[in-house]
């Protein structure tokens, strides 16, 4: 069965500082992989995903994540925190062999301190 | 900007009532789903359509849930009757699924938040 795992359901971190919120999946095929980010009463929106290609993918507002099949790894990273970014992060895998159907992670809340 | 609508966005009723959830998928996409979400549970996938024709719908207590695409453009979510623990944030998506049965991106609505009292 396909899970994912995210690290930690508060982080926290000052404007301008590194933002890091991990995610851990298990796969018994090769999965695709999305970050999604959810605003107070909002939507989900798509930040960024990795289907097949470079393990490196860059998606909005600065956001990054690195597709890492040996540590069965999808980080999200941004160099510098802003204000806007606080928000609810969601890592996602998908059963691309059963329809399409998202599994999602618990969430990460992102608080950005001044 | 195409976008999936969803109405009503807020939904007050007391147990017992029937709930209708409304979506609007984007234009050409020929996928649907229904999430949940609430505090204690998440986000879960409750059911999904491809061409209008229901995939799966495990997520959804049988009893007192349906869901239906009357057409292309309309996709229902039903409760009746509706309990207080049903009270959650209830998402549609739309995506464009392939011939291999995957679907890419998801495209959610802002979500309908119903509390039943």
């Amino acid at each position: 069965a396909q899970s994912v795992t995210q690290l930690g359901s508060h982080v926290s971190v000052s404007e301008g500082a590194l933002v890091l919120l991990r995610c851990n999946y298990s796969s018994s095929v090769p999965p695709y992989l999305f970050w999604y980010v959810q605003y107070p009463n909002q939507g989900l929106q798509l930040l960024l995903k990795y289907t097949t290609g470079a393990t490196l993918v860059k998606g909005i507002n600065g956001f990054e994540a690195e597709f890492k099949k040996s540590e069965t790894s999808f980080h999200l990273t941004k160099p510098s925190a802003h204000m806007s970014d606080a928000a609810e992060y969601f890592c996602a895998v998908i059963l691309y062999n059963q329809g399409g159907k998202l599994i999602f992670g618990q969430g990460t809340e992102l608080s950005v301190k001044p | 900007d195409a976008r999936v609508t969803q109405t009503p966005r807020h939904k007050v009723t007391e147990m017992g009532q029937e709930v209708t959830m409304r979506c609007q998928p984007i234009l050409g996409h020929n996928t649907v789903f229904w999430y949940r979400q609430t505090m204690m549970q998440g986000l879960e996938l409750l059911a999904y359509f491809r061409n209008r024709a229901p995939l799966d719908d495990s997520g959804m207590p049988k009893d007192r849930f349906s869901a239906e695409m009357p057409d292309a453009t309309l996709a229902t979510l039903k409760i009746q009757p509706s309990e207080p623990r049903d009270s959650a944030v209830y998402f549609c998506a739309s995506g464009l699924g392939s011939l291999a049965g995957a679907t890419d991106t998801q495209y959610f609505g802002p979500g309908t938040r119903l509390t039943v009292l």
